[in-house]
């Protein structure tokens, strides 16, 4: 399979503070991306996906200011959490959707980031 | 969106015991995955499967999409310690290729 990292693994923030999360693709491109939530004991939430080039699409209830995101290359998305508050932390993860892909979809899952805000 | 219903949601059982996982939706999808996810990690890929009856097996995993292509089982076999994880299946939409997750099964074998 594809292989997706994360930076950082985990972080640690102040309320009020802004994090940014990095996703890279390391051995494919990724014209797609995905955001994802996922609280303890609970299955992933999509947040965003993540377009090459364009606007990236939030999905219902995901404050788009609060949560910017960033697919400036085929390699690379970001995720800024601004003015995080302690009921942003959470374990985010992404997965990408490599370029050229088959008939049928599959998502490749980075290592995920732990955010605790204090 | 689409809807995935997994269960159980909870599942504790003795090494060399069989068990079963179930995904539900009322709505088609173009194909569904499964994935077991470690604590602190990013799911992993286990097998996806695309056609109505398809059967796949993964050495003592055996996963089967349903025939009208909405619902999914992964049986395992002489279940072993090492497969402790949250299994979590995932309906790729037929309106474009999010994935609908269902809400996990933690499954904890016990020696």
């Amino acid at each position: 399979g594809a292989v997706v990292s994360q930076h950082p693994s985990w972080v640690i923030c102040k309320s009020g503070t802004s994090v940014k999360i990095e996703c890279r693709s390391l051995d494919f491109q990724a014209t797609t991306m995905f955001w994802y939530r996922q609280f303890p004991k609970q299955s992933l939430m999509l947040m965003a996906t993540s377009n090459e080039g364009s606007k990236a699409t939030y999905e219902q209830g995901v404050e788009k200011d609060k949560f910017l995101i960033n697919h400036a290359s085929l390699t690379l998305s970001t995720l800024t959490v601004t003015s995080a508050h302690p009921e942003d932390s959470s374990f985010y993860i992404c997965s990408t959707l490599p370029r050229g892909q088959g008939s049928y979809n599959e998502q490749f899952f980075g290592p995920g980031t732990r955010l605790t805000v204090l | 969106t689409q809807l995935l219903e997994q269960s159980p949601q909870f599942l504790s059982i003795q090494e060399g015991e069989n068990l079963t996982v179930y995904c539900n939706s009322s709505s088609v999808f173009s194909s569904l995955q499964w994935y077991r996810q470690e604590p602190g990690e990013g799911p992993v890929l286990l097998v996806t499967v695309v056609t109505g009856g398809e059967v796949k097996k993964l050495k003592r995993l055996t996963f089967q999409f349903g025939d009208a292509r909405k619902d999914s089982s992964l049986h395992i076999t002489a279940a072993q310690p090492g497969d402790t994880g949250l299994y979590l299946c995932a309906g790729e939409e037929t309106s474009g290729s999010r994935l609908t997750f269902g809400e996990g099964t933690q499954l904890t074998v016990n020696p």
